[in-house]
């Protein structure tokens, strides 16, 4: 069965640095999802990207953050400055197809951890 | 504001039991979707079952179902022959029709007892 990946799992990085989260999603798959969840608690949702553009965000997704689909394969999460509140589980999603029927596939996540 | 309720920070069931967990929302919206996805200690999010809002019929897949009552902005998943298996953090969510937004519920830990 297909499946969203995500790289690395777990990433170490001092406060100030750049990060990279990487994803690939669903082949086929044309809506793409970034969610950070802080340990214990909620499921936050940050951006969504459609058509090779942002179509939503939240408020958490400030102007550190941005993503990308480089190579139609991969999709990227960037991190410009790290802070030590950016310390979170980070979840990429995709669906297939038209966004009102499909529902999302999630990746296994990456621990970013921010020292 | 839209947001999504889960009033049960944990729940315990008997193997072999039936547990129904809680979600409310609250919209003014009247067509979207409603997801429940499971959290096992893995981390990964798993959907376990979708209901849409203009269908009247619970949905079920197995051993889960979903009691929805859209005027009463409720919708709980009812898991029957608990299974070891089952031991995971539950999340209900809720996406309107037509948008990309996601918005998660606090959680439920939901433990199997053997």
């Amino acid at each position: 069965e297909p499946e969203v990946t995500q790289t690395p799992s777990h990433q170490v990085t001092q406060m100030g640095q750049e990060v990279i989260l990487r994803c690939v999603p669903i082949s086929n798959h044309l809506y793409f999802y970034w969610y950070r969840q802080i340990l214990g608690q909620k499921v936050e949702f940050l951006v969504s990207f459609y058509n090779n553009e942002i179509s939503e965000k939240s408020e958490i997704f400030d102007d550190q953050f941005s993503v990308e689909r480089p190579d139609g394969s991969n999709f990227t999460l960037k991190i410009r400055s790290t802070k030590l509140e950016d310390s979170a589980m980070y979840f990429c999603a995709s669906i297939g197809g038209a966004g009102g029927t499909d529902t999302q596939y999630f990746g296994p996540g990456t621990r970013l951890t921010v020292l | 504001a839209q947001t999504v309720t889960q009033s049960q920070p944990e729940m315990s069931v008997q193997e072999a039991e039936t547990v129904t967990l809680s979600c409310t929302y609250d919209t003014s919206e009247s067509d979207y979707y409603l997801f429940w996805y499971k959290q096992p200690p893995s981390r990964q999010m798993i959907l376990v079952i979708r209901q849409e809002a203009y269908k009247q019929q619970n949905a079920t897949e197995n051993r889960f179902s979903v009691n929805f009552q859209k005027a009463a902005k409720s919708f709980s998943l009812k898991i029957s022959d608990s299974q070891l298996g089952d031991a995971a953090m539950y999340f209900c969510a809720y996406r309107v029709s037509g948008t990309y937004k996601y918005i998660f519920g606090t959680g439920t830990r939901l433990k199997v007892l053997a």
